[in-house]
């Protein structure tokens, strides 16, 4: 999995929770992605970051959050608002100005 | 365990069979082009790259060609072996850099036959 560590494996949400999936990188590489792979699907962004202490929303960024107070780490949150999400959601990072991402192991998360 | 293969594409091969793995891109401005492998329950690993100014770039086993007059990208495995078995993504990058940009495409899930 190329130094990305996702956490954990597998993640289930009870109506009405927050979840918190964890990234974290020792690639020193500056971006981070977080994307969303459902069935029959192309991976769509939700959120990646440049840099620290900054972010951008992607495709599908309503009912998540992020933050990106570390370079090595960039932990999503699926909060409440999301409806549907139950999904496989995929980290990943690249150097600044490089093209090539590379993909954490991935969560899997379901609703209970 | 986890299938992100539901409703794909697929293409079944027979071990040792050469495989050609076809996908269309949709933004002629797009300037590079990843090929990516999933297998099942893991995430996407980098097989090879090509930028627009090629047609053609060989890695170990895999060829991938791109033609942009009908843009059209194709991953092209030799001698295709069980461990090959897995979804295949590619993705366009249509600004360059660590943009957020790479847009993927839905994969085609490549079945081999021993």
């Amino acid at each position: 999995d190329g130094g990305i560590t996702q956490s954990p494996k597998y993640l289930f949400r009870k109506e009405g929770q927050n979840v918190t999936l964890s990234c974290e990188q020792n690639l020193n590489h500056d971006a981070m992605y977080w994307y969303r792979q459902d069935p029959g699907q192309g991976l769509r962004l939700i959120y990646y970051s440049q840099i620290v202490n900054d972010f951008q929303k992607g495709d599908i960024a309503e009912g998540y959050s992020v933050s990106r107070e570390k370079k090595e780490s960039f932990p999503l949150t699926v909060t409440s608002a999301q409806k549907n999400p139950t999904a496989f959601y995929l980290c990943a990072s690249s150097e600044q100005g490089l093209d090539i991402q590379y993909f954490g192991a991935g969560t899997r998360l379901s609703v209970l | 365990g986890e299938s992100v293969g539901l409703h794909l594409p697929t293409l079944s091969v027979q071990e040792g069979d050469n495989s050609i793995i076809n996908c269309a891109y949709s933004n002629s401005a797009s300037d590079y082009f990843i090929w990516y492998k999933q297998e099942s329950g893991k995430g996407p690993q980098f097989i090879i790259d090509i930028r627009s100014n090629m047609d053609k770039r060989q890695g170990q086993r895999v060829t991938v060609l791109l033609n942009k007059t009908v843009k059209h990208l194709s991953l092209q495995i030799a001698a295709t072996q069980p461990g090959d078995s897995a979804v295949y993504f590619c993705a366009e990058n249509i600004g360059g850099g660590s943009q957020g940009n790479l847009i993927f495409g839905k994969g085609t899930k490549l079945s081999v036959k021993p």
